[in-house]
């Protein structure tokens, strides 16, 4: 069955450096989103994505984040300057034409340190 | 703003027992509803997931109902097994773009 990957599964940086945490969607899908759950809480929406461009953001999402699909494969999201508060859990979803199920990568967890 | 709410926060019950999660949300408008499972420090687990045109869907032990009108879904657990142990969370597409959570209800199931 096919299923959202997420690379690396835990990346640890300094306070100020740039990440970019790496997703490969279903192959056939064509709408992507990024999520963060921050120890014992909720998850949250960060950003969906749709041919190429950024379709909603929350809230959360400035300037310090941008999302990329490189290729035809990666889904990315870069964090420019990495804060403490950027310490989370962050998941990739994807879903096809439909938008009916979003189904979710198994998540990368960033420690900033 | 949508919100979803999850009660109770934590539930622990002895093995064997049937037991009912709640789910509440503000705004009816939404496009589905899906109940995940999430293991500590682990991903999430899609469970099931209703329709906003469906009253109810069925997976194995797990039951999950939904009205809309009142905003509330249920997620029933048949014959608890020690392995249901794990935080459940509730949450609603809305505007068919982002999922909404809850906070979870952190379920344990003694042996």
């Amino acid at each position: 069955e096919p299923e959202v990957t997420q690379t690396p599964s835990h990346q640890v940086t300094q306070m100020g450096q740039e990440v970019i945490l790496r997703c490969v969607p279903i192959s056939n899908h064509l709408y992507f989103y990024w999520y963060r759950q921050i120890l014992g809480q909720k998850v949250e929406f960060l950003v969906s994505f749709y041919n190429n461009e950024i379709s909603e953001k929350s809230e959360i999402f400035d300037d310090q984040f941008s999302v990329e699909r490189p290729d035809g494969s990666n889904f990315t999201l870069k964090i420019r300057s990495t804060k403490l508060e950027d310490s989370a859990m962050y998941f990739c979803a994807s879903s096809d034409w439909t938008q009916y199920e979003q189904y979710f990568g198994p998540g990368t967890r960033l420690t900033v340190t | 703003k949508q919100e979803v709410t999850q009660i109770p926060a934590a539930l622990s019950v002895p093995e064997g027992e049937n037991l009912v999660l709640n789910c509440s949300f503000t705004d009816s408008a939404i496009y589905n509803l899906q109940w995940f499972r999430q293991d500590p420090g682990k991903g999430l687990t899609s469970l099931l997931l209703i329709q906003s045109s469906q009253r109810e869907q069925t997976s194995g032990r797990l039951n999950a109902s939904l009205d809309k009108s009142s905003g509330r879904s249920t997620l029933y657990i048949a014959a608890s097994q020690p392995g249901d142990s794990a935080t459940y969370l509730c949450a609603v597409l809305r505007g068919a773009q982002k999922l909404v959570f809850g906070q979870g209800t952190r379920l344990t199931i003694n042996p």
